[in-house]
């Protein structure tokens, strides 16, 4: 069963734009983690935020983390046609990865 | 640097075949190895992962098995494969002690 629910499923912005998505989970974790696949490739990890972390930031990236609702964002600042892909959250409860929960992912399209 | 090499990219099989899918690792040693299994447009499903050298944990009933007969490489199998084992297989791997996956670029299954 799928830990992680992304929301919006899909989202098509301009380049230039801003874009959030979000990640819902049920059950209590050590750390959140956004992966992003491009098409047909494999998933390239972005960012792991901790259980003890509400935000974290890496580059055009920051994600969120409010455990208390059970929920992350993920935001993509002055987004640029290259940032076309699927993005998914995964949750891990054990720190070890042997657990982490993927979610169905929110396709993102980036128009130039 | 640590290198994941997956292979073969494309794989299509008639029903009833056998599968081999090989995965290894370069560039660390006695890492956490997994099997995902991503159905079309959906996230990801951890089919198996592995600590340590036979060491194979299964996630999710099926016809498909997991060995590790070195540290650094990691093989799916199936003696005779369903229409419904299509899909794209992706080998990963992770530090123990963190839980950051690092993926493979996939291996698209198609069985006819």
């Amino acid at each position: 069963s799928q830990q992680g629910e992304e929301d919006p499923q899909a989202l098509s912005i301009q380049e230039g734009e801003n874009a959030t998505m979000n990640c819902s989970y049920k059950t209590s974790i050590n750390n959140l983690q956004w992966y992003r696949q491009n098409s047909g490739r494999g998933l390239v990890h972005l960012i792991l935020i901790r259980s003890n972390e509400r935000e974290k930031h890496s580059g055009r990236l920051r994600v969120t983390l409010d455990t208390s609702k059970k929920s992350s964002s993920l935001l993509i600042t002055a987004s640029r046609a290259a940032d076309t892909a699927s993005y998914f959250c995964a949750t891990d409860p054990n720190n070890a990865g042997n657990m982490l929960t993927f979610g169905g992912g929110t396709r993102l399209m980036v128009k130039p | 640097s640590q290198t994941i090499h997956q292979w073969p990219a494309t794989l299509v099989q008639p029903v009833g075949s056998p599968l081999s899918l090989e995965c290894t690792v370069e560039g660390t040693s006695n890492p956490n190895l997994y099997w995902y299994r991503q159905a079309a447009g959906r996230g990801l499903q951890l089919l198996f992962y592995s600590v340590g050298i036979g060491q194979i944990s299964s996630e999710v009933p099926q016809n498909l098995s997991a060995s590790r007969p070195q540290d650094r490489q990691f093989i799916l199998s199936s003696k005779k494969l369903l229409l419904s084992d299509s899909g794209f297989y992706l080998c990963a791997w992770s530090v123990q002690s963190t839980g950051e996956l690092f993926f493979g670029e996939g291996s698209r299954l198609t069985v006819l």
